[in-house]
């Protein structure tokens, strides 16, 4: 059965502070793994990983991806109160459409 | 402007009753799918369609129905079999060219039902 597992379930830290998201999986046929923020409601689009040890990065954020351990870390830094959001982790297989989604990590950013 | 829409942001219904929630896309995307979102979980994917009158179930289809009569539309019918049908409901689309996975959210509709 495929499976995307995110790590920690909810993380609660200070501004300024820098956190690592963590998504595993185990899936077949891997094609790509795509991060997402939901705030509120819609989820929006932060990476999409193909290749193993090429860094994304926007801004203070940053993400990578290891197809031989089979994860990725979504890294934060200088956490913000308006990084607080679910953190979402997907992965893309086959030559199908559809992505299957770990459970999010809940992040609290406190003043 | 482009983009997904969903209607109603909320909606109450009885038990019993089957309830139809709206989805309609103006980014000319082939690929259409339906997410269920419950407190402290991911999204669990009901339906997707990937062309008009087509669509596949995903890992959670049971008590849910779908059309895909037109490519901008793809509505999701909660019927009374859908045991827990209280949830967050959203739905998404993408493009089938290239090699990107990336799906367009909507704002999602919080169905309650008592």
């Amino acid at each position: 059965e495929d499976k995307v597992v995110q790590s920690p379930l909810s993380l609660v830290v200070h501004e300024g502070d820098t956190v690592t998201l963590n998504c595993s999986y185990e899936v077949t046929n891997f094609r790509s793994l795509l991060w997402y923020k939901q705030e509120k409601k819609a989820p929006t689009f932060l990476f999409m990983l193909t290749s193993s040890g090429i860094e994304k990065k926007s801004g203070r954020l940053s993400s990578i991806l290891d197809k031989k351990e089979l994860f990725s870390i979504l890294n934060i830094t200088a956490t913000q109160t308006g990084d607080s959001a679910i953190y979402l982790c997907a992965v893309g297989q086959g030559s199908g459409s559809r992505l299957t989604f770990g459970e999010g990590t809940q992040l609290t950013v406190n003043p | 402007d482009g983009g997904i829409t969903q209607s109603p942001k909320y909606l109450f219904r009885k038990e019993g009753q089957n309830v139809t929630l709206s989805c309609e896309q103006n980014l000319n995307h082939d690929a259409m799918y339906w997410y269920r979102q419950d407190p402290g979980q991911g999204l669990r994917l009901i339906y997707y369609s990937q062309i008009v009158n087509d669509f596949q179930k995903g890992d959670i289809a049971e008590g849910y129905s779908v059309s895909r009569e037109k490519k901008e539309s793809f509505p999701l019918t909660v019927t009374s079999a859908q045991k827990n049908p209280t949830a967050f409901y959203l739905c998404a689309s993408s493009t089938l060219a290239g090699s990107s996975y990336e799906q367009y959210f909507g704002p999602g509709t919080r169905l309650t039902v008592t």
